[in-house]
């Protein structure tokens, strides 16, 4: 079965640090997301992102964050100047097509813990 | 702007028996899709079941069925015969027109043994 790969699983940062959050998606997926989920609070969307560039962003989705897919197979959210607040799990998604079928293949997450 | 209302914070269910975690949405979008997802203690995200707004028939995978009212704008799972690996925070989603997933807050279902 194939699935999404996040790396790494658990993160702790300092305060004002940048982090890169990395995810290989399924490999003929098209569209790719990001999620977050604050500790015991509902998943929010952030971004997705279609033929390199971001189709769609949330309000939580302000300057500090930016979305790359740098080559054919990985998919980066970069968080550059972290604050306690953005402590959560970041959970990386992909789907084949952006239809209302279409499912998410969600990855494992990334646990990040700023500090 | 869509909405997932999901009324239940907990629920418990003996083994072996049925449960349903109830779901309601609220959407001006004429075609949509409803997931479920099962999020256990390590964190990951797992896909359940899909309906879309223009099916027919309820959606069925395995143990979980989808009761959908569209009428009602409600879509409830219905897990039959629990068992203690189901235990797990589950999540019901909608997706409208734009590429988001909408979420609601979750049900942590308990299955007692």
């Amino acid at each position: 079965e194939p699935e999404v790969t996040q790396t790494p699983s658990h993160q702790v940062t300092q305060m004002g640090q940048e982090v890169i959050l990395r995810c290989v998606p399924i490999s003929n997926h098209l569209y790719f997301y990001w999620y977050r989920q604050i500790l015991g609070q509902k998943v929010e969307f952030l971004v997705s992102f279609y033929n390199n560039e971001i189709s769609e962003k949330s309000e939580i989705f302000d300057d500090q964050f930016s979305v790359e897919r740098p080559d054919g197979s990985n998919f980066t959210l970069k968080i550059r100047s972290t604050k306690l607040e953005d402590s959560a799990m970041y959970f990386c998604a992909s789907s084949p097509g952006q239809g209302n079928y279409y499912g998410y293949t969600f990855g494992s997450g990334t646990r990040l813990t700023v500090v | 702007a869509q909405k997932i209302t999901q009324t239940q914070p907990g629920m418990f269910v003996q083994e072996k028996e049925a449960v349903t975690l109830d779901c309601t949405y609220d959407t001006s979008d004429p075609s949509y899709g409803l997931f479920w997802y099962k999020q256990p203690s390590s964190g990951e995200m797992i896909f359940l079941i899909y309906q879309g707004s223009y099916d027919q028939q309820n959606a069925t995978e395995g143990r979980y069925s989808l009761n959908f009212q569209k009428a009602r704008k409600s879509a409830n799972l219905v897990i039959s015969a629990s068992q203690l690996g189901d235990s797990a925070m589950y999540f019901c989603a909608m997706k409208g027109s734009g590429s988001r997933l909408t979420f609601g807050e979750g049900t942590q279902l308990t299955v007692n043994p």
